[in-house]
């Protein structure tokens, strides 16, 4: 029974390019979730999605950053014209259902490099 | 502001020692959950707590929620190198979203 799956594990852009990183949540799994870890510090939301639906983008910074989950496929975040601000461990997690107290089950995340 | 406090930020003590980690809020909330994220790996959910004053074991951690549901504690017996890692306190907000505290960072020396 895998687990979240993310991919890649390690991605290097330069500046102004596109960073396209994807996640496969648990078999079962309809809601999906992005979160952002800089340096030394906890874990910010940014996106709660179900499929083809964003449910909460609350956390997603206004420009050049967009989220989405289609009905066949992996969840895709994606951050067009990446800067140096950007490098940070993005991780996905996936539940099975509406309620609060679902468990969120976490990615090994991926980790983005920003030349 | 951080909705969620957690001390100490960094914390390194020898194996065998005990030390308590704190998640501290001036919010009330209805649960709280605690993590442990090792080194190039996501957050793993160790515990949920949801009544005021409950206290959870698993094997040699201790977790506890305060009375007011307004803070929660961490407590390890006997530290070993495995219990190394970054932990982290979470709550519920709104439609799933977890807000994270900044995390205590622990190491535990052989």
């Amino acid at each position: 029974n895998a687990g979240v799956m993310q991919n890649p594990r390690h991605l290097v852009r330069r500046r102004g390019q596109e960073a396209r990183l994807r996640c496969s949540p648990m078999k079962g799994h309809s809601h999906v979730y992005w979160y952002r870890q800089l340096p030394e510090e906890g874990l910010k939301f940014m996106v709660y999605l179900q499929k083809e639906n964003i449910i909460d983008e609350s956390g997603m910074p206004k420009e050049r950053f967009s989220a989405e989950f289609p009905k066949e496929g992996p969840s895709i975040l994606r951050i067009q014209q990446v800067v140096r601000g950007d490098s940070a461990a993005y991780f996905c997690a996936s539940s099975g259902g509406e309620s609060s107290t679902d468990t969120q089950y976490f990615g090994p995340g991926t980790r983005l490099t920003v030349l | 502001t951080q909705l969620l406090e957690q001390s100490p930020q960094f914390l390194s003590i020898q194996e065998g020692e005990n030390l308590t980690v704190y998640c501290n809020s001036s919010s009330v909330f209805s649960s709280l959950q605690w993590y442990r994220q090792e080194p190039g790996e996501g957050p793993v959910l160790l515990v949920t707590v949801v009544t005021g004053g409950e206290v959870k074991k698993l094997k040699r951690l201790t977790f506890q929620f305060g009375d007011a549901r307004k803070d929660s504690s961490l407590h390890i017996t006997a530290a070993q190198p495995g219990d190394t890692g970054l932990y982290l306190c979470a709550t519920i907000q709104g439609a799933q979203k977890l807000v994270f505290g900044q995390g205590t960072r622990l190491t535990i020396n052989p």
